[in-house]
């Protein structure tokens, strides 16, 4: 069985542009979370997608966004990108919503100059 | 912030010793989870303890947890080198999200 398989790996980017981040869950998984991983901040929560919906939102700006495809497919946007949004980009997909083990992607490494 | 917290941030030990870590929480639970990172690599499932249960296995890992105290501890015996990485507490609870902690860095050395 695949796992969870994040795309791109790394990218760089500048200020004020924007990107998005690509994330396939583990086939009949239907839950994908997003985390951002920094240094000082460790691993913070973005959101969660259950069967296209949005079930659950961390505490991130508006700037940050995302969606659920019918095939549990998801992506996040970040636009207008700030310095501070350098970070590890992290997917996880789970069967159910907010329970039991998560599968991780490799994550997406952001870099913003 | 309801971030678990691990403890210590970093710890170093010689292989086969065994390295404990903890994690504090603030909010009651449904479940406690363990991850592992290796550097730069995105996080492995070890072990996930649910809040009715008091200890728990996995090969080399053993895992507690006291709700009175909001607390959980993981426990590598006969550490190997192949064990460096950082690891993650995570709490959940119903209707939330996933907290994880700010991790704890553990270096083997061979």
């Amino acid at each position: 069985k695949a796992g969870v398989t994040q795309t791109p790996r790394y990218l760089i980017k500048t200020r004020g542009q924007q990107v998005t981040l690509s994330c396939s869950p583990i086939s009949g998984h239907r839950s994908v979370s997003w985390y951002q991983q920094t240094p000082g901040q460790g691993l913070q929560f973005l959101f969660e997608y259950f069967s296209e919906t949005q079930r659950n939102k961390g505490n991130f700006p508006g700037r940050f966004s995302g969606r659920q495809f019918s095939n549990s497919r998801s992506e996040m946007n970040v636009s207008t990108l700030e310095l501070g949004d350098s970070a590890l980009y992290l997917c996880a997909s789970s069967f159910q919503l907010q329970t039991g083990e998560l599968f991780f992607g490799e994550g997406s490494r952001l870099t913003v100059l | 912030s309801q971030q678990g917290e691990e403890d210590p941030q970093a710890l170093s030990i010689q292989e086969g010793e065994n390295a404990t870590m903890n994690c504090s929480y603030k909010t009651s639970i449904n479940n406690l989870q363990w991850y592992r990172q290796n550097s730069g690599r995105g996080l492995v499932h070890l072990i996930l303890i649910r809040s009715n249960e008091r200890e728990k296995h996995s090969g080399r890992l053993r895992v507690t947890l006291d709700t009175s105290k909001k607390s959980s501890s993981l426990l590598i015996t006969a550490s190997r080198a192949a064990d460096t990485a950082s690891y993650f507490c995570a709490t959940d609870s119903t209707g939330n999200q996933f907290y994880f902690g700010t991790g704890t860095s553990l270096t083997v050395i061979p």
